[in-house]
């Protein structure tokens, strides 16, 4: 089964300045997406940006980027210029899709703290 | 962004008694949804469906059924209630297209509290 791992529980950043959630996975698929969702205190799921395994380029989305590295495993979301809206819970998650049934499965979350 | 609606939004409930959380989506996506949320654990996977009448378990899926009669209704039945069940639950669309997604989209979620 596939698992998603992230090691960092909390973290913080200053306001303006970069933070790199780390997140790694388990899969013996070649195939697959990769996400990162944001949880503010609302609890709304917002997706942030989404990897195609099959696409070596690194997606972007303004302020955030991932460092997709396949061969390691490693999904990793980079966030730039923090803001204090981006203060949240962030989840990565693997779509796993077997025999043409899909589950997206997460890690247990980092809570992003921004200091003003 | 497809509609997805959960009700209701908070509930309390008391040991032993059933519980059914509804989903509803205003588009004909096939692959729904249910995770339950706690605090350490992120977002662990009770049931899902990929079609009416088709459904299949998640890593969690003791003491919780599911039933979909309808492509847009989705519901998630607690037969009886007990208080390792209280958790935020949430249901999911998965906006698949032959296999290439653009993403899910997540309901607002449900409080429940099992007393």
């Amino acid at each position: 089964a596939q698992t998603v791992t992230q090691s960092q529980p909390e973290m913080s950043v200053q306001e303006a300045e970069t933070v790199t959630l780390s997140c790694t996975y388990d899969t013996s698929e070649s195939d697959y997406y990769l996400f990162w969702y944001k949880q503010p205190p609302s609890r709304q799921m917002i997706l942030v940006i989404r990897q195609e395994a099959y696409k070596q380029q690194n997606a972007t989305e303004n302020r955030f980027s991932v460092n997709f590295q396949k061969a390691a495993k490693s999904f990793s979301l980079k966030i730039s210029d923090s803001q204090l809206g981006d203060a949240a819970m962030y989840f990565c998650a693997y779509r796993s899709w077997q025999g043409g049934s899909e589950k997206l499965v997460f890690g247990k979350g980092t809570k992003l703290t921004v200091n003003p | 962004d497809a509609g997805i609606t959960q009700s209701p939004r908070h509930k309390v409930t008391e040991t032993g008694t059933p519980v059914t959380l509804r989903c509803h989506q205003t588009e004909n996506h096939r692959y729904m949804y249910w995770y339950r949320q706690d605090p350490g654990h992120g977002l662990r996977l009770i049931h899902y469906s990929y079609g009416v009448k088709d459904t299949d378990k998640g890593e969690v899926s003791d003491g919780y059924s599911v039933s979909r009669s309808k492509t847009e209704d989705f519901l998630l039945t607690l037969e009886s209630a007990t208080s390792s069940q209280t958790s935020v639950y949430f249901c999911a669309i998965s906006e698949s297209v032959l296999g290439n997604t653009s993403g899910y989209t997540f309901g607002s979620g449900t409080r429940l509290t099992v007393v």
